[in-house]
């Protein structure tokens, strides 16, 4: 069974901090997507990647980074964490045939 | 980008009633995919369908791709099927409907 795995489920931050969410796929997916998803807001794209060392902004991109160093797996960075940062995030990977996504991040920033 | 809208944005049912998703879309796509989130966060793939009509139990989708729409039909709704469901166009366009909350009561 396809599976994309994030590495936690429940995140506190405090404000300022560096914080990275950790996604990783065993379907040898090309392609790699980040969402936060906010009520009312639907899923909102931050970031997202074709490729190793690849990646292209997304909708919501400030505040945001990302890494992809190996095909598998797909880092998010909060280069320094802010209130409004407070959110659940998806991961999700995809090839021709649609999207898996992980179980999501509740990150909570203090 | 493509523009995904989904209509109703909210859908009260009580147990045993059929509801009628739909998914418009802006532009052609190849590719259209049906979501369930489920109270715990999780979206769970229901239908890859970029034309035609698929059945699975009492879920049915039809696209209708030459007219840029999908629906997504629930027959005889129980609680559980009670969450969000998206509509999106994978892979590249990675656009997402704001989603129709189901809520269906016993």
């Amino acid at each position: 069974d396809v599976k994309v795995t994030q590495s936690s489920r429940y995140l506190v931050k405090r404000t300022g901090e560096k914080v990275f969410l950790e996604c990783v796929q065993d379907m040898d997916h090309e392609n790699m997507f980040w969402y936060r998803q906010d009520p009312g807001l639907g899923l909102r794209l931050i970031y997202f990647s074709y490729d190793v060392k690849m990646k292209e902004k997304g909708d919501i991109p400030e505040g945001y980074s990302v890494s992809r160093e190996k095909k598998e797996r797909f880092s998010l960075i909060l280069e320094s964490a802010s209130t409004n940062q407070t959110s659940m995030y998806l991961c999700a990977s995809s090839y021709l045939y649609g999207y898996t996504f992980g179980s999501g991040t509740r990150l909570t920033v203090v | 980008g493509i523009q995904v809208e989904q209509s109703p944005p909210d859908l009260i049912l009580q147990e045993g009633a059929n509801s009628t998703l739909r998914c418009n879309f802006s532009d052609s796509v190849n590719n259209l995919q049906w979501f369930h989130q489920n109270p715990w966060g999780q979206l769970i793939n229901l239908f890859y369908i970029p034309s035609g009509t698929k059945q699975n139990g009492r879920l049915s989708a039809t696209t209708v791709a030459t007219e840029r729409y999908s629906l997504l039909y629930i027959s005889s709704s129980q609680t559980t099927d009670s969450g969000v469901y998206f509509c999106a166009v994978p892979p590249t366009d990675m656009r997402f409907g704001a989603g129709t909350r189901l809520t269906v009561k016993p």
